[in-house]
């Protein structure tokens, strides 16, 4: 068990409406990361934090932003949320000087 | 922009065959390369690990092999069981995008009884 809860799991909301996600962790690892997954694409990067209020972009930030103003919360929010959002959402945290990364279970939301 | 590119897309063998599944990938200045297991609908967990340094890791049935001068991984799966029937997914990791992992988009493995 990698210590990391998504909230919620589940969640159709309506187009134009915001959303925020939310990733916890138990530890207080450095690294969290937020990427979705799609058919046809595989997972790719939205958005990363390498500590407090340090976050920086990934591949597919166009529409998201992101906060981290506790180590052990990573929050990612659709501000105006739109169908091709429409995704499964998975947090992942970097506990150690490996490079490995744990996952958590995925939020799958689903813009009408 | 490294790719990282998985063959086949799927396979579906009988119990009790050894398997390879393919991971290839552009830039050979990787850090680590990370194996996935996938089931439907859940997350991904962990695998393998391979350091750059490294040629190869073993778990149990699991072989996962490094080449990167020629871009390449392996990851051979032993006397195979409906119960690793899944998707496999292979993940490079880069120095840039905050140490994140590049993934392939999977390998779907069906082993039938």
């Amino acid at each position: 068990d990698a210590g990391i809860t998504q909230s919620p799991r589940h969640k159709v909301t309506e187009t134009g409406t915001p959303v925020t996600l939310r990733c916890h962790q138990t530890e207080n690892h450095r690294y969290m990361y937020w990427y979705r997954q799609d058919p046809g694409h595989g997972l790719r990067l939205i958005h990363y934090s390498y500590g407090v209020k340090d976050t920086d972009k990934g591949e597919v930030s166009d529409g998201y932003s992101v906060s981290r103003s506790k180590t052990e919360d990573f929050l990612l929010t659709l501000e105006s949320a739109t169908s091709s959002q429409t995704s499964v959402y998975f947090c992942a945290i970097r506990p150690g000087s490996t490079g490995e990364l744990f996952f958590g279970e995925g939020s799958r939301l689903t813009v009408l | 922009k490294q790719e990282v590119t998985q063959i086949p897309a799927a396979l579906s063998v009988p119990e009790g065959e050894n398997l390879v599944l393919n991971c290839s990938f552009t830039d050979s200045a990787i850090y680590n390369l990370q194996w996935f297991r996938q089931d439907p609908g859940k997350g991904l967990t962990s695998l393998l690990l391979i350091q750059s340094s490294q040629r190869e890791q073993t778990s149990g049935r699991l072989n996962a092999s490094l080449d990167k001068s020629s871009g390449r991984s392996t990851l051979y799966i032993a006397a195979s069981q409906p119960g690793d029937s899944a998707t496999y997914l292979c993940a490079v990791f880069n120095s840039n995008s905050g140490y994140a992992l590049n993934f392939g988009k999977g390998t779907s493995l069906l082993v039938t009884p």
